[in-house]
């Protein structure tokens, strides 16, 4: 089973709302990502987890805050948004961050936006 | 920082005809991986080459990685409808930090029937 499943789809939030972007992954890949992804540009670094641990922080605004409660799960917390976050959230993961398995697992994403 | 350029940016050909979209670098990767992402769907995993001068195959898709691991390629023979999409390539290198790829633009093909 190589599914990453990704919730909401679709989320609209106003710029003083608090919403979460939820991602699970039962491939017991030990590494999982978020990306942003706009229209027509290639999927954006945000965040890397390694063994739950924060790895990578691409210099994301402190609007976003990443969570990863345990292997399975990794979440995305969002407050004070501005219009211009508005994009595809995408969830990946892979089996390991070093080594030669590097290929990464896509979930559906979530269409955000933000009004 | 490294940079990973991919052409063409779009291609429309006729079913039946050629495809192919060009990865490259000026530094050596480490590894390079490819993905599609159909038009509203999200990047799909097809292929990671790690050896200097690897060819893979899947069907009618042949991914090519350089001699000097520097370049890369994927050539999709007589494309049909169902490969309409955007084609990625993702690389690393050895001074990447583990975890981040570099993705290329992308090449958009499509696929008059």
């Amino acid at each position: 089973d190589t599914e990453v499943t990704q919730t909401p789809k679709h989320l609209v939030m106003g710029m003083t709302n608090k919403k979460s972007l939820k991602c699970e992954q039962h491939m017991g890949h030990r590494a999982m990502y978020w990306y942003k992804q706009k229209a027509k540009k290639p999927p954006e670094l945000m965040f890397v987890y390694s063994y739950e641990k924060l790895s990578i922080n691409e210099s994301v605004p402190s609007r976003f805050s990443p969570e990863c409660p345990n292997s399975s799960l990794l979440n995305l917390h969002l407050h004070a948004l501005q219009p211009e976050d508005s994009a595809l959230y995408l969830c990946a993961s892979s089996p390991y961050l070093t080594g030669d398995s590097y290929e990464q697992y896509f979930g559906p994403g979530t269409r955000l936006t933000v009004t | 920082g490294q940079q990973v350029m991919q052409i063409p940016q779009y291609q429309h050909v006729q079913e039946g005809e050629d495809f192919t979209t060009y990865c490259n670098s000026s530094t050596t990767l480490s590894n390079i991986q490819w993905y599609k992402q159909r038009p509203g769907g999200h990047p799909v995993f097809l292929i990671q080459l790690v050896k200097s001068g690897e060819v893979k195959k899947q069907k009618r898709l042949t991914f090519q990685f350089g001699e000097a691991k520097k370049n890369s390629s994927l050539h999709i023979t007589a494309t049909q409808t169902t490969d309409v999409g955007t084609y990625f390539c993702a690389a690393r290198t050895r001074r990447t930090n583990a975890g981040k790829s570099t993705f290329g633009d992308g090449t958009t093909l499509t696929v008059k029937p």
